[in-house]
């Protein structure tokens, strides 16, 4: 079957830098999605990785290893507005995207 | 990018009723999605609308439950019918633009009583 994980829930400090962890198995690979989704919002793209390595945006980073089946967010100097869930979605051999449950991430001053 | 609008931004409705949900994108787009979304879970993927054709569900969901228009390429509605408590959630169309990156409506929060 298909499957997304990633970590329910994190917490990090203002300033600081979080990593959030993302594996995937899925009938086929066509690339890895992060979305940032603040309460009550819709999600807002973040990134797409289809080739392995490190994407840099500022302060958002985003990771791939295909072998692995493993990819994760990194976020730097962390500010009170990064509250928000971060969902990771790999898109399968039929180009349909599938949902990991989203990591909640609450940033504490 | 694109503008992508969708209306009602939120509605309560009675159960057995129907809501029909418009998005709206400002530019031609060839795949639209529906997705639902229940408070503090993840995207579930309702429908491909289709251009010309009928939309294609995912299981568990049915057109005589949600039937979907998709008259031309800037526009779909969904329609929720014969509503109950468990319908209330939000719905997000999306689109993909360039290769395969989706953006997303700002959704629109339904409470069924």
């Amino acid at each position: 079957g298909q499957n997304i994980d990633q970590p329910t829930e994190m917490t990090a400090t203002e300033g600081a830098i979080v990593q959030i962890n993302c594996t995937y198995q899925t009938s086929g690979f066509n690339g890895l999605f992060w979305y940032q989704q603040h309460a009550g919002e819709a999600p807002t793209f973040l990134s797409y990785n289809v080739l392995d390595g490190l994407e840099e945006k500022g302060r958002f980073s985003s990771f791939l290893s295909r072998s692995k089946g493993y990819s994760y967010l990194l976020l730097k100097e962390l500010q009170m507005k990064d509250s928000a869930s971060y969902l990771c979605a790999a898109l399968d051999s039929n180009y349909q995207l599938i949902w990991g449950a989203g990591t909640k991430l609450i940033i504490k001053p | 990018s694109a503008v992508i609008s969708q209306k009602p931004s939120r509605d309560i409705c009675q159960r057995g009723t129907s809501l029909t949900i418009q998005c709206q994108v400002d530019s031609q787009v060839t795949m639209m999605f529906w997705y639902r979304q229940q408070p503090g879970q993840s995207l579930t993927l309702i429908a491909t609308a289709n251009q010309g054709s009928e939309a294609t569900y995912e299981s568990g969901f049915v057109i005589d439950k949600f039937p979907i228009s998709r008259p031309n390429l800037t526009f779909s509605t969904l329609t929720v019918s014969n509503m109950s408590p468990e319908d209330s959630s939000i719905y997000l169309c999306s689109v993909v633009l360039g290769e395969v990156e989706q953006f997303f409506g700002p959704g629109t929060r339904l409470t069924v009583l």
